[in-house]
């Protein structure tokens, strides 16, 4: 099991340019969420998946989309970076109901 | 929606003291309290969780103890070691258990 997989580890962005990050699991995992990580502030929830064809908003959604179109995979997509997006972005998957699994984090700088 | 407040936001001890790290929860919904170590550099991962038909929960040096009546749940680390010097996030899941909602995150510091 690979478990939780984010690409790309890295990116720099220029404001207003658009970018997706991608978060893949194997390991059938109903929920899925995107977090983003600024200092003093936790972890923050950006969107979450309950299952295939079902999002919600977190407490920061304002700025990013989300789809979840297989129980695999659940993209994040920037559509008009800005500097406040600026973080680091971990995607986090679980059953329904316990433990929450990350990924390696993606760190995202907007320019 | 669910709010989760961590205290202190930075704690030092020696080493062999102990640390405790505390929570507060608004939603009284909330079932499933866990605890995420995150070390610099790398992603959290889970040491202890409490669910809410529990008051206290220990695993070796780590326990956590649940308070619902006051929505509060805390973190207590014995005999601590440098290798416990770590950001600690505590977390809730709200109604229906489908959002977890973290606290702020106390770093730890260990002084050997």
């Amino acid at each position: 099991n690979a478990g939780v997989t984010q690409t790309p580890k890295f990116q720099v962005l220029k404001t207003g340019q658009s970018m997706t990050l991608q978060c893949a699991q194997d390991m059938n995992h109903e929920y899925m969420s995107w977090y983003r990580q600024d200092p003093g502030m936790g972890l923050r929830l950006i969107h979450y998946s309950v299952g295939a064809g079902i999002t919600d908003q977190g407490e920061v959604p304002n700025g990013y989309n989300v789809s979840r179109s297989t129980t695999e995979d659940f993209p994040l997509r920037l559509l008009s970076a800005a500097p406040s997006q600026t973080s680091v972005y971990f995607c986090a998957s679980r059953y329904s109901t316990g433990e929450l699994f990350f990924g390696e984090g993606s760190r995202l700088t907007v320019l | 929606g669910e709010n989760v407040e961590q205290h202190p936001s930075t704690l030092s001890v020696q080493e062999g003291d102990s640390a405790v790290i505390k929570c507060t929860y608004s939603d009284s919904a909330s079932n499933y309290f866990p605890w995420y170590k995150q070390e610099l550099g790398k992603r959290p991962q889970l040491i202890i969780d409490i669910r809410s038909n529990v008051g206290e929960k220990k695993d070796q040096r780590i326990a956590v103890t649940l308070n619902k009546t006051a929505k509060h749940f805390s973190l207590h680390i014995t005999e601590t070691q440098p290798e416990d010097s770590a950001v600690y996030f505590c977390a809730a899941s709200g109604t229906g258990g489908f959002k977890t909602i973290f606290g702020a995150g106390t770093r730890l510091f260990v002084k050997a």
